[in-house]
């Protein structure tokens, strides 16, 4: 059954941890994407990765870091840089080429206390 | 680099009539304009998409427009159920330096009163 998987659903630090949310596809998808979801502001691009081994920042990359050294898999890492880090977090996949859709995993809830 | 402004953020609608979601987008670049829904506590999943190249598309109540000059977008929903609501998303996607980048509009969250 193929898909996107997030971990956990529901994940809680304290301030100034830093924490990595997990994303795996097995969609056979080259490009991978962070979103950001908060009331009332939409989905937020974090980073993006369009190859293994390269990525992009997003327009709120600030306080955020992102590894792709499988195709398969784009954890994200929530440093303590990150003001408000409490959120709704998206994985999403899609093939190459504009013309394709997102694929969205389940999400992150994370909060920071 | 790419703005979508999407409007109205709230919308109700009375069950059986239309509920229309309009969006703007600012790079001419932009070429690929999927629409998402949200239920609550879910993951957004593609109801219709649009391409650059095309006007306008249906799918049984559901159509998308398209003018490229204007830049800008609609969702049209027909005969409105309560199952019909959620949130909306709209989103256009281009080709930035050889990855494509997807924006999305601050959603709309529409409510089917039945």
């Amino acid at each position: 059954d193929g898909g996107i998987t997030q971990s956990p659903k529901y994940l809680f630090r304290k301030e100034g941890q830093n924490v990595t949310l997990s994303c795996e596809q097995n969609l056979n998808h080259d490009a991978m994407y962070w979103y950001r979801q908060d009331p009332g502001q939409g989905l937020r691009l974090i980073y993006y990765s369009q190859i293994v081994n390269d990525f992009q920042k997003g327009d709120i990359a600030e306080g955020y870091s992102v590894s792709r050294e499988k195709k398969e898999s784009f954890p994200l890492t929530v440093t303590s840089a990150q003001k408000n880090p409490t959120a709704f977090y998206l994985c999403a996949s899609k093939t190459q080429g504009t013309e394709s859709p997102l694929h969205f995993g389940n999400g992150t809830r994370l909060t920071v206390t | 680099g790419e703005n979508v402004e999407q409007h109205p953020s709230t919308l109700s609608v009375q069950e059986g009539d239309s509920a229309v979601i309009k969006c703007t987008y600012s790079d001419s670049a932009s070429n690929y304009f999927p629409w998402y829904k949200q239920e609550l506590g879910k993951r957004p999943q593609l109801i219709i998409d649009i391409r650059s190249n095309v006007g306008e598309k249906k799918d049984q109540r559901i159509a998308v427009t398209l003018n490229k000059t204007a830049k800008h977008f609609s969702l049209h929903i027909t005969e409105t159920q309560p199952e019909d609501s959620a949130v909306y998303f709209c989103a256009a996607s281009m080709n930035s330096g050889g990855y494509q980048k997807v924006t999305f509009g601050i959603g709309t969250k529409l409510q089917v009163i039945p």
